[in-house]
């Protein structure tokens, strides 16, 4: 059974930094792009980055290029989400997603069929 | 990028009725287009790929159409359950982004 778990949201100072990480289980990770898309209170989703299966290759929506990085660990089959200089506007629930096949180009990347229960991220003074 | 506009946004509709979603693309997408379905405080779940493919486990009652700019998602026989934000999502080409969905109430 396929399981994502994130963990590391919670409360952060505008101009703060957070590092989110999503524990993937019950697939062969390595094979398999991961996502991050957010979801701020009361409003729709919004994708935020992807990486490929190695690593290699990574993804960005402008709102966040700069500021954020995505990582992978394959020997742990873990996904991190590395947040800096971050906003209010960043304030949502961030999902980590799987890619639903395991190939190399980019439409699949985007394509999710597993996500994770989220983790809060409020971005306050 | 690739705007996704949903209409409606809300659709109030009873027990046992058939509803319709569409979705368009602002430019050509082929056919890779996705659909979920959201409940409040859950994550997204994911109905169909690829326009018209359903996801392993999906009941049938949920049916996906379209190529190019313009999709639809049905719903037949609407239950209790059905009751819930829908979102349709490119995955054409990177940034993937999402219609801003149809939230479908009880009438």
């Amino acid at each position: 059974e396929v399981q994502l778990v994130e963990s590391g949201g919670g409360l952060v100072q505008p101009g703060g930094s957070l590092r989110l990480s999503c524990a993937a289980s019950g697939f062969t990770f390595s094979s398999y792009a991961m996502s991050w898309v957010r979801q701020a209170p009361g409003k729709g989703l919004e994708w935020v980055s992807a990486i490929s299966g190695s690593g290699g290759s990574t993804y960005y929506a402008d709102s966040v290029k700069g500021r954020f990085t995505i990582s992978r660990d394959n020997s742990k089959n873990t996904l991190y989400l590395q947040m800096n200089s971050l906003r209010a506007e960043d304030t949502a629930v961030y999902y980590c997603a799987k890619a639903q096949w395991a190939c190399s180009s980019t439409s699949c990347y985007g394509l999710f069929d597993y996500w994770g229960q989220g983790t809060l991220v409020t971005v306050s003074s | 990028d690739i705007q996704m506009t949903q209409s409606p946004s809300s659709l109030s509709a009873s027990v046992g009725d058939r509803v319709t979603i569409t979705c368009r693309a602002s430019q050509g997408i082929s056919n890779y287009l996705a659909w979920f379905q959201q409940k409040p405080g859950k994550a997204p779940k994911s109905l169909i790929y690829a326009a018209s493919s359903l996801q392993s486990g999906v009941p049938s009652k949920f049916s996906g159409s379209g190529s190019g700019t313009d999709f639809t998602l049905t719903i037949s026989s609407l239950q209790p359950e059905d009751f819930a934000t829908y979102y349709c999502q490119q995955y054409n080409s990177s940034p993937y982004t999402f219609g801003q969905g149809t939230k479908l109430e009880i009438k």
